[in-house]
C-alpha cells in the first residue's frame, strides 16, 4: 500500500518562511506524480493552490510556491500571514489513483 | 463563476445505497474530468475516483477502498456528476466533496453522509 508522508505539523513566525514536504514510499517524487497542494480551514472544503508540481491557479496567493526538493515534493510559503494558518494537504498521482499524505498542520505564531 | 453543489447526502442504515449528486455551472461540464473525494470526521482526505469526458472515452477509475461498491456517472445534459454508493459501511461516514478535474482546482463545499443504525 502506497503511503504518501507530510510533517504532522509546523510552526512559523508572521513575515517568515516554511517549507511543507511530501514524500512518497516508492522512491522519489517526480513530475510524473503531478504533485498537487491543497489548503483547507477548519470548517472549509478545501482550497487548491498548486497543480503539477508547481503550477498556480489564478487565486494562488504569490507567497506560494511548489518545487521538487530533496526527492520530495514542497510547498514553500515566503512571507507567511496569519490567515495561511491551516492544514495543508499533498497529493500525488499513481498512474490511476490519486493518495494524499495525511496533512501537515500549519501554525502561524 | 464556476459552481459546483453536492446534495443528497444524510443518514443512512449500514448495506443500504445512497446517491450522490453534484451539478455543476459556470464551466463546459461536457469537456471536464469530474472527481470526487471524501474526508471522514477530524480525519483527512482521501480520493474515491473519477470520470473523464465522453470525448476521452468516459472511463472511470476508483479507489481501492470503494472500488466494486461506489459507481460514478455523469448526464451531461444536465451537467451532473452522479456518485452511486452500494453497500455502505459505517467507515463511510464523511463529507463527500466533487471537484473539477484535469487541473484539480474548483471544489463544491460538500455533503455529509453517515452511515449508522
Amino acid at each position: 500500500q502506497t503511503v504518501v508522508t507530510q510533517e504532522p505539523s509546523l510552526t512559523v513566525s508572521p513575515g517568515g518562511t516554511v517549507t511543507l514536504t511530501c514524500a512518497s514510499s516508492t522512491g522519489a517524487v517526480t513530475s510524473g506524480y503531478y504533485p498537487n497542494w491543497f489548503q483547507q480551514k477548519p470548517g472549509q472544503a478545501p482550497r487548491a493552490l498548486i497543480y503539477s508540481t508547481s503550477n498556480k491557479h489564478s487565486w494562488t496567493p504569490a507567497r506560494f510556491s511548489g518545487s521538487l526538493l530533496g526527492g520530495k515534493a514542497a510547498l514553500t510559503l515566503s512571507g507567511v500571514q496569519p490567515e495561511d494558518e491551516a492544514e495543508y494537504y499533498c497529493l500525488l498521482y499513481y498512474g490511476g489513483e490519486w493518495v494524499f499524505g495525511g496533512g501537515t498542520k500549519l501554525t502561524v505564531l | 463563476e464556476v459552481q459546483l453543489v453536492e446534495s443528497g447526502g444524510g443518514l443512512v442504515q449500514p448495506g443500504r445505497s445512497l446517491r450522490l449528486t453534484c451539478t455543476a455551472s459556470g464551466f463546459t461540464f461536457v469537456d471536464s474530468t469530474m472527481s470526487w473525494f471524501r474526508q471522514a470526521p477530524g480525519k483527512g482526505l482521501e480520493w474515491i475516483g473519477f470520470i473523464r469526458s465522453k470525448a476521452s472515452g468516459g472511463t472511470t477509475g476508483y479507489a481501492a477502498s470503494v472500488k466494486d461498491r461506489f459507481i460514478i456517472s455523469r448526464d451531461d445534459s444536465k451537467s451532473i456528476a452522479y456518485l452511486q454508493m452500494n453497500s455502505l459501511e459505517t467507515e463511510d461516514t464523511a463529507v463527500y466533496y466533487c471537484v473539477r478535474d484535469r487541473p484539480l482546482d474548483y471544489w463544491g463545499q460538500g455533503t455529509l453522509v453517515t452511515v449508522s443504525s
